[in-house]
Order: structure tokens, then sequence, then C-alpha cells
């Protein structure tokens, strides 16, 4: 158990939905990264938060926005969904800034797009 | 832009045998960091070694150890006395710290099989 929690594990839906998934950081870490695993792009960066900033984006969709709450927790929404998105989107969490330091990722959530 | 590439897609090996991962980057950055991560069929991302560019010594974690060659931009990894528990996917990444942000660039990784 890496101590990174990710909601839900599954989600089906319609083409044209709106989603939000969730994500909590280990204690004590400041830092959260979106990654996004699919068969034909592999395992990508999408975005990273630092203590409630946006730090950096990849390849990160415009139909994709994410944000870090107070609390450090993250939520990444995904709209007008396609077929395409389908994929499991991972949450990591490290410490800060200033490292590299190590990513603990979360046990991802499993979107199927039909 | 950074790039990794792990040339072998599947492997197989026998149980309590050593096997090699290979792993070769792309950057013109100079202090970066490299990372060998574990997906199981569970699908969780585990982190198994990290190598420090500019350290030497190559990292060693219990039964994995890596060669990282930095003039050769080669980092592979070594599972010594393989393990059932050891079959998964093997992700090779790359960091550096740019503009504050540490994100990992991947391998398409590699699928290894531990055979009884």
């Amino acid at each position: 158990d890496s101590g990174v929690t990710q909601t839900p594990k599954h989600l089906i839906t319609a083409t044209g939905q709106r989603v939000t998934l969730r994500c909590s950081p280990r204690s004590g870490d400041l830092s959260v990264y979106w990654y996004q695993q699919s068969l034909d792009q592999g395992l990508q960066f999408l975005i990273q938060y630092y203590n409630g900033e946006e730090r950096a984006k990849g390849n990160i969709l415009e139909r994709f926005s994410a944000q870090q709450f107070p609390d450090l927790h993250s939520e990444l929404n995904l709209s007008s969904l396609e077929l395409g998105d389908s994929a499991l989107y991972f949450c990591a969490s490290s410490v800060g800034q200033g490292g590299p330091y190590e990513q603990y990722f979360g046990p991802g959530t499993r979107l199927t797009v039909t | 832009a950074q790039t990794v590439t792990q040339s072998q897609p599947e492997m197989s090996v026998q149980e309590a045998e050593t096997v090699t991962l290979s792993c070769t980057y792309d950057t013109s950055e100079s202090n970066y960091y490299l990372f060998w991560y574990k997906q199981p069929p569970s699908r969780q991302m585990i982190l198994v070694i990290r190598q420090e560019a500019y350290k030497q010594q190559n990292a060693t974690e219990n039964r994995f150890s890596v060669n990282f060659q930095k003039a050769a931009k080669s980092f592979s990894l070594k599972i010594s006395d393989s393990q059932l528990g050891d079959t998964a996917m093997y992700f090779c990444a790359f960091s550096h710290n740019q503009g504050g942000s540490e994100k990992l660039v991947f391998g398409k990784g590699t699928k290894l099989t531990v055979n009884p």
C-alpha cells in the first residue's frame, strides 16, 4: 500500500459525458501528479500540482482539467468523453519540489468509455 | 525533450535465474534521476529502484541492481534469484527538476515472465 488513494477504482460511462477522478496523496506529500496509461500511448504525464498550484502540464487535452484543494487532495475532470479516453488514470504523490523525489502511485482508476 | 527506450517488449526467465532488462535514454541534462517501476497484474505501480545521475555507484535493493552507464546513457536492471512474484511489466523512467516539476518520462515497458 503506497498510501495514495484513488476513487473510484472503476468507472464506466458513455461518450459525451463528464467524470471526476479523485486522489488523496500520502500524508505530508505536497505534490500530486496525474498520469494516463493507455495501450497505444503508454504512460504519459498529464499535469502536476504543488501545494494547490499548477506546476507543470504535459499532454493534457483541453477537455481535461484538474485542481488541488487546500486539504491537498486532487481531482481530475474529464469532459466530452470520447472512446479514446478509455485508459487507466494514475495519481502519484511526492514530498515536494527541489528533488526529484520518489513518486508513489495510487492504485489507479480504470475508465471505460462506451 | 527526453526520451526513454526499452528495446525488449517481452522477456522470460526461469525461477532462481538472473535476468537483465535494458533501458536507454536521451537527454541533454547533466543532473537527473532514473527509476525502475514494476507493474504486476494488479496494475499497481511499484517503485523498484532509483539512481541519481551524479552518483557513480550503481544502486542496489536486495535482489535488484542497476548498471548505470552515464556516457552511454544506459540504465539496465538486473534481477537476481528471480521469483514468480517478479512477473510483471517493468518500466524505466527518467526525471529531472525543471521549473519545480519532476515529471516522469516512461519507456514503453518490458513484460517479464518468471517460469517455474
